[in-house]
């Protein structure tokens, strides 16, 4: 029962480098996300990705980009990381459909990222 | 856009006492969900309770309850008999039926004391 893995769990970055944050699941969820923490904001969302070979922006973003793979994998990357995504990413995933209920988003344990 | 705000950024509570956390919304929808998650030190998101806005009645899970006002777009959370293990961010989230994501608060900070 891994449900939603997310690695690295921690990663320390330079200005200018790039890095992937790998996500996936196996509770065959349709829908899967990519969130980022910081102090007094809450979650804020990156991207997204209702089904299999579609993505969509979220809230913030700019500076990320995302690959849905396959059903399982949904990876995020920094192409050239700044101080300003130092964070705490959470990958999430459900089951969501149209004509289903409230589809609760289940989270993976987050990966922080430093960016120096 | 919908937004969802906690305006109580930390909360005190004695062990076996009672706490609210408050949260509003704005939305122009009138089919939606609601959610309270909670993160304890540990950083894992678990699900503590949902709502939804078609439903009068107010959810219960345990010691977990909320108070869900649609007119006043009110929601918020009861902890009854509270634990050491409560201690953690309690975060309010919002979800129109017809979206995808979950739109958070900023999330408030739980104390529990002895």
């Amino acid at each position: 029962n891994a449900g939603v893995t997310q690695t690295p769990k921690f990663q320390v970055l330079k200005t200018g480098q790039s890095m992937t944050l790998q996500c996936a699941q196996d509770m065959n969820h349709n829908s899967m996300y990519w969130y980022r923490q910081d102090p007094g904001m809450g979650l804020r969302l990156i991207y997204y990705s209702a089904s299999e070979g579609t993505t969509d922006k979220g809230e913030v973003p700019n500076g990320y980009n995302v690959s849905r793979l396959n059903k399982r994998e949904f990876s995020l990357r920094l192409e050239s990381a700044a101080p300003s995504q130092t964070s705490v990413y959470f990958c999430a995933s459900s089951p969501w459909s149209p004509i289903s209920g409230a589809n609760v988003l289940t989270f993976g344990a987050g990966s922080r990222l430093t960016v120096l | 856009a919908q937004t969802v705000t906690q305006s109580q950024p930390e909360m005190s509570v004695q062990e076996a006492e009672t706490v609210t956390l408050s949260c509003t919304y704005d939305t122009s929808e009138s089919d939606y969900y609601l959610f309270w998650y909670k993160q304890p030190p540990s950083r894992q998101m678990i699900l503590v309770i949902r709502q939804e806005a078609y439903k009068q009645q107010n959810a219960t899970e345990n010691r977990f309850s909320v108070n869900f006002q649609k007119a006043a777009k009110s929601f918020s959370l009861k902890i009854s008999d509270s634990q050491l293990g409560d201690a953690a961010m309690y975060f309010c989230a919002y979800r129109a039926r017809s979206g995808y994501a979950l739109n958070f608060g900023k999330g408030t900070s739980l104390l529990v004391t002895p």
